[in-house]
């Protein structure tokens, strides 16, 4: 089975900073990797497919990166309503997918 | 606009049985895999189940095979989660997801059905 780890598990950053949570796959994936946001409360939303690829409606503030085993979810200016846990989750081993453990994102 | 409203969770005996279901909208359902993820109290996501379009392709977590039947009615749009022998386990928030076909993210969640195990 693949693993997916994030780190790091959790993040205090100001408002304005640049913010980057990564996804490491134990194999490799390819670029199946997607990215959600879960505010507190919420349903997961997702925010990045295909490694890259911005979902309609989402702030371009988000990006993705990464191919392979090695993957980044960055926030280039962090807003107060991006406060969420962040989850990556392969999409390589269709339909047995695999969600990371999560980062949690907070406000300094 | 896409909604997906599960409903049937609630409080479940271990070893007893419950069957979720969630009824789609806003979208041509049959046209669409689908997924059940569960999330635990204060835990990360865990997926538990995908069926194709037209239900002939099911797969299932290894945490919940032999005790989980997924199954859809696309003349309803609606999406079925049998589950027999509760455990303790099994207890969280159950999310109805639907699979965009790009690159199986997944685009729409329901806001879930609680499944509280208790004797």
């Amino acid at each position: 089975d693949i693993q997916m780890t994030q780190s790091p598990s959790s993040l205090s950053a100001s408002v304005g900073d640049r913010v980057t949570i990564t996804c490491r796959a134990s194999q490799s994936i390819s670029r199946y990797l997607n990215w959600y946001q879960q505010s507190p409360g919420s349903a997961p939303k997702l925010l990045i497919y295909a490694a890259s690829s911005l979902q309609s409606g989402v702030p371009s503030r988000f990006s993705g990166s990464g191919s392979g085993t090695d993957f980044t979810l960055t926030i280039s200016s962090l807003q107060p309503e991006d406060v969420a846990t962040y989850y990556c989750q392969e999409s390589y081993k269709t339909p047995r997918y695999r969600f990371g453990q999560g980062t949690k994102l907070e406000i300094k | 606009e896409v909604q997906l409203v599960e409903s049937g969770g609630g409080l479940v005996q271990p070893g007893g049985s419950l069957r979720l279901s969630c009824e789609a909208s806003g979208f041509n359902f049959g046209r669409h895999e689908m997924n059940w993820v569960r999330q635990a109290p204060g835990k990360g996501l865990e997926w538990v189940s995908y069926i194709s379009e037209s239900g002939s392709s099911i797969y299932y977590a290894d945490s919940v095979k032999g005790r989980f039947t997924v199954s859809r009615d696309n003349a309803k749009s609606s999406l079925y989660l049998q589950i027999i022998t509760v455990r303790a386990e099994d207890a969280a928030l159950y999310y109805c997801v639907r699979d965009s076909g790009y690159n199986s993210a997944f685009d729409y969640w329901g806001q879930g059905t609680l499944v509280t195990v208790s004797s």
